[in-house]
């Protein structure tokens, strides 16, 4: 079965500094994958999408993710974080059997003054 | 224009009451979703319609009703919910492609629902 793994449950950076938000995935082969973001009581937004036309996606915000099939990752990263990227984070898949989106279990981003 | 509209922002509601969650989009998107959030965790899939036809009950109580009636909205009727009900209510779309709904889901801002 799919699954989607994010490392780590929380992330605090400070201002201006690079984020790195890591996602790993299971498949037997390239997926469909997604990074949402999800601001205090709102719904999700989608930063980005992956769908095997470039391996380095870019995203609304100044956000990217790379896709790596070796490693089997799906990090996101940005190079200065701001004060209102604070929010939660879902990597997300595309079930190929499905069509249902897997979840991860979200990343909270804390952002310090 | 990317936008998934949701009514009411805010619903509380008594265990005996009947009530509806309303969800619209002008994307021309053919397949719509409604979703279920707990604190601190990610969504839940409730239901998916298919050019307004329900293709997938995720076994969902009978409490809630869902309801496709044009192409445009989606609604989810409530009756006799429970305490534990209480959770933010996600409304997605999508297009459908070569008969299958499975492109980018777009959500809306969500309705927050407390049952008491």
């Amino acid at each position: 079965a799919q699954s989607v793994t994010q490392l780590d449950s929380h992330v605090s950076v400070s201002e201006g500094t690079p984020v790195l938000l890591r996602c790993n995935y299971s498949s037997s082969y390239s997926p469909s994958l997604f990074w949402y973001v999800q601001h205090p009581n709102k719904g999700l937004q989608l930063l980005l999408k992956y769908t095997s036309a470039a391996t380095l996606v870019k995203g609304i915000n100044g956000f990217e993710a790379e896709f790596k099939k070796s490693e089997t990752s799906f990090h996101l990263t940005k190079p200065s974080a701001h004060m209102s990227d604070a929010a939660e984070y879902f990597c997300v898949a595309r079930s190929s059997n499905t069509g249902k989106l897997i979840f991860g279990q979200g990343t909270t981003l804390q952002v310090k003054p | 224009d990317t936008e998934v509209t949701q009514t009411p922002k805010h619903l509380v509601m008594g265990m005996t009451n009947k009530k509806s969650l309303k969800c619209e989009q002008h994307m021309g998107h053919r397949a719509m979703y409604w979703y279920k959030q707990k604190a601190k965790k990610p969504p839940e899939l409730m239901f998916v319609y298919s050019y307004e036809k329900l293709s997938i009950n995720e076994s969902v109580p009978s409490r809630f009703s869902p309801e496709c009636p044009n192409s445009s909205l989606l609604n989810l009727h409530l009756h006799a919910l429970q305490p534990e009900d209480s959770a933010l209510y996600l409304c997605a779309s999508s297009q459908v492609s070569q008969g299958r709904w499975t492109d980018t889901q777009y959500f809306g801002p969500g309705t927050r629902l407390t049952v008491l």
